[in-house]
């Protein structure tokens, strides 16, 4: 079955302790990305990847970093999680290295962080 | 950088009535419109897209219009179903990323 996958689904963490999330796809998707999405504010893009060892920051790349080493993984690292990256994450993909085009979503992560 | 408004923020309606929603965007270099519908605890999902060179686009009970001139493009829910209830996402794609607008909630009253 295509899809895009992520792990954790939740998770709860304390302020200053690494994380990774990960994200895989099964699609060969040019394209990746993450989100966090935040009430009233929609989804925001935190790092965007066009083709392996390509990434670029999106709106909120702060406190974030991500890797793509593979065509099919993503994750996303927090180094030093503080409060105010509570959120839920969404990793997604797109066959077009634009990124123009459909992109499809995973379930999302709920971060939680104390 | 590219900021979308989307609006309204909440639209409730009566069973078979029709819904719009509107989204401005101020990157004249967009070119790409897609919209998503979120339904609650699941992920977002495309339901249709325009691009720049075309200004309207039709897939059964859904159209959207794109005015490039005054950087503007709508949804458009025609005898709209309870199905229809969800958050619905505007975004515009100036170069290789993606910018959302803040949703708007739509209520299908049966």
């Amino acid at each position: 079955e295509a899809q895009v996958t992520q792990n954790p689904r939740y998770l709860i963490t304390v302020t200053g302790k690494k994380l990774t999330v990960t994200c895989s796809q099964n699609m060969n998707h040019e394209y990746m990305s993450w989100y966090r999405q935040d009430p009233g504010l929609g989804l925001r893009q935190i790092y965007y990847s066009m083709n392996v060892e390509v990434t670029d920051k999106g709106d909120v790349p702060e406190g974030y970093k991500v890797s793509r080493k593979e065509k099919r993984n993503f994750p996303l690292i927090l180094e030093s999680p503080s409060p105010n990256q509570t959120s839920l994450y969404f990793c997604a993909s797109a066959l077009l290295t634009s990124g123009t085009d459909t992109q499809y979503f995973g379930p999302g992560t709920r971060l939680t962080v104390l | 950088g590219e900021n979308v408004e989307q609006h309204p923020s909440t639209l409730s309606v009566q069973e078979g009535d029709s819904a719009v929603i509107k989204c401005t965007y101020s990157d004249s270099a967009s070119n790409y419109f897609p919209w998503y519908k979120q339904e609650l605890g699941k992920r977002p999902q495309l339901i249709i897209d325009i691009r720049s060179n075309v200004g309207e686009k039709k897939d059964q009970r859904i159209a959207v219009t794109l005015n490039k001139t005054a950087k503007h493009f709508s949804l458009h829910i025609t005898e709209t179903q309870p199905e229809d209830s969800a958050v619905y996402f505007c975004a515009a794609s100036p170069y290789n990323d993606m910018r959302f607008g803040a949703g708007t909630r739509l209520t299908v009253k049966p």
